[in-house]
């Protein structure tokens, strides 16, 4: 079956430090992918995509790239801000058995803490 | 527009007591979905839906109920509430391309059973 795992956390870094969250995966067929974002108390935001390989999927200075030769989708961002505190979920849409199926599978979710 | 609305955003239920959490999207969705989010465990699916009058099961409909009547509505019912289902439900809701638009959230429901 399809499934994701990502970095444990937390992760707790000072304001400007680089950022690395860690995301390998297993599917079926060609998943897209995908990496939300929950701040404390709200719920999940898609923060950025990439629907095939070697796609690059950037937004608010977040990037992650599609690297199916190593199956991972590992979100970076260069300079932390106190603002990006949150929970990040990486997550994958794939079909199940070849079918029309496209359930989201996510990530158990990583915990950013940015120290100004 | 409002996107996916879920209510009430809080809820103290006493065991054994039923309920029906809301959720409603006007974004003409077909795909819609509950998820359960406990800490540290991520997201679990337990139901989900692909259009007016189809339900199918996730991985942890045990509990749970569904019923979609409405494109817009997509109503998730406890019956028999119990500790086990003290968590924060999130409702969900994808067009049908859901491969390359993911999901959008509501902003959850804390439900916590004493």
């Amino acid at each position: 079956g399809n499934s994701v795992t990502q970095m444990e956390g937390p992760v707790t870094l000072s304001e400007e430090a680089f950022l690395t969250i860690n995301c390998t995966y297993t599917a079926t067929g060609y998943p897209s992918l995908f990496w939300y974002v929950q701040y404390p108390g709200e719920g999940l935001q898609l923060l950025l995509k990439a629907t095939k390989a070697d796609d690059k999927g950037s937004n608010k200075g977040f990037e992650a790239t599609y690297r199916k030769e190593t199956t991972s989708f590992h979100l970076e961002k260069g300079s932390v801000q106190v603002s990006d505190s949150a929970v990040y979920f990486c997550a994958l849409s794939a079909s199940n058995s070849g079918g029309s199926n496209y359930k989201l599978t996510f990530g158990k979710g990583t915990l950013l803490t940015v120290n100004p | 527009n409002a996107g996916v609305t879920q209510t009430p955003k809080f809820r103290i239920l006493k065991i054994g007591q039923s309920m029906t959490l809301q959720c409603t999207q006007d974004m003409n969705h077909n795909y819609m979905y509950w998820y359960r989010q406990d800490p540290g465990m991520g997201l679990k699916l337990i139901y989900y839906s692909v259009g007016a009058g189809i339900t199918d099961k996730g991985e942890v409909p045990n509990g749970y109920n569904v019923s979609r009547s409405t494109t817009e509505d997509f109503p998730l019912r406890l019956e028999l509430a119990a500790p086990s289902q003290t968590s924060v439900y999130f409702c969900a809701s994808s067009p049908r391309d859901r491969g390359l638009y993911g999901y959008t959230f509501g902003s959850g429901t804390r439900l916590t059973v004493v």
